[in-house]
């Protein structure tokens, strides 16, 4: 069965640091993957996927993500954060053929500070 | 960008009650699906529903869900007999098929 892992409940960045949020898969064959962001009251909006092809993808909102087979990772980035990029982020995995359901992490919660 | 509608954002029901929650999709699109996120724990996959039939539901998805396409717009969910742990946030999405879901703003339900 397929599962994500997001060992980082909740993290603290200081406004135009840089962000690294983790995600770790488990999956039997190519993975789809997927970061979503969602803000307080708000749904759960796309940032970016992976389904092949480079490794490092771009999203909106200036994150990148890069996937690494050999450590079964996924981890979200962004050189530069804002204080509007405070919200919960989640990382998924989905099977192949893309529109079947996802498994979703626990989420990260992100703080911005002055 | 269009949007995925949900209503009512919040339900209070008493335990045993019926509930109706309820999604206009993306009109084009033909897939649909719920989740649900228990307050503390991740999003969790309930069911998909493609061509007027559920296409794949999980263990959560028991007989006292349901799903249905009126109207040819509107996408529901019902919780017959509702329980305290369906206590939750109610995600409706949509897509075209293929890779991306669109979220609706989910719908707070709590029952008591």
């Amino acid at each position: 069965a397929q599962s994500v892992t997001q060992p980082d409940i909740h993290i603290t960045v200081s406004e135009g640091a840089s962000l690294e949020l983790r995600c770790n898969y488990s999956y039997g064959a190519t993975p789809y993957l997927f970061w979503y962001v969602q803000s307080p009251g708000q749904g759960l909006q796309l940032l970016l996927k992976y389904f092949s092809g480079d490794t490092l993808v771009q999203g909106i909102k200036g994150f990148e993500a890069e996937f690494k087979r050999s450590q079964s990772s996924f981890n979200l980035r962004k050189p530069s954060v804002h204080w509007s990029d405070a919200a919960e982020y989640f990382c998924a995995v989905g099977a192949q053929g893309g529109n079947e359901k996802l498994t979703f992490g626990t989420g990260t919660r992100l703080t911005i500070i002055p | 960008e269009p949007e995925v509608t949900q209503t009512p954002s919040h339900q209070v029901t008493q335990m045993g009650q019926e509930v109706i929650l309820r999604c206009v999709p993306i009109s084009n699109h033909l897939y649909f699906y719920w989740y649900r996120q228990i307050l503390g724990q991740k999003v969790e996959f309930l069911v998909s529903f493609y061509n007027n039939e559920i296409s794949e539901k999980s263990e959560i998805f028991d007989d006292q869900f349901s799903v249905e396409r009126p109207d040819g717009s509107n996408f529901t969910l019902k919780i017959r007999s509702t329980k305290l742990e369906d206590s939750a946030m109610y995600f409706c999405a949509s897509s075209q098929g293929g890779e991306k879901l669109f979220f609706g703003s989910g719908t707070q339900l709590s029952v008591l």
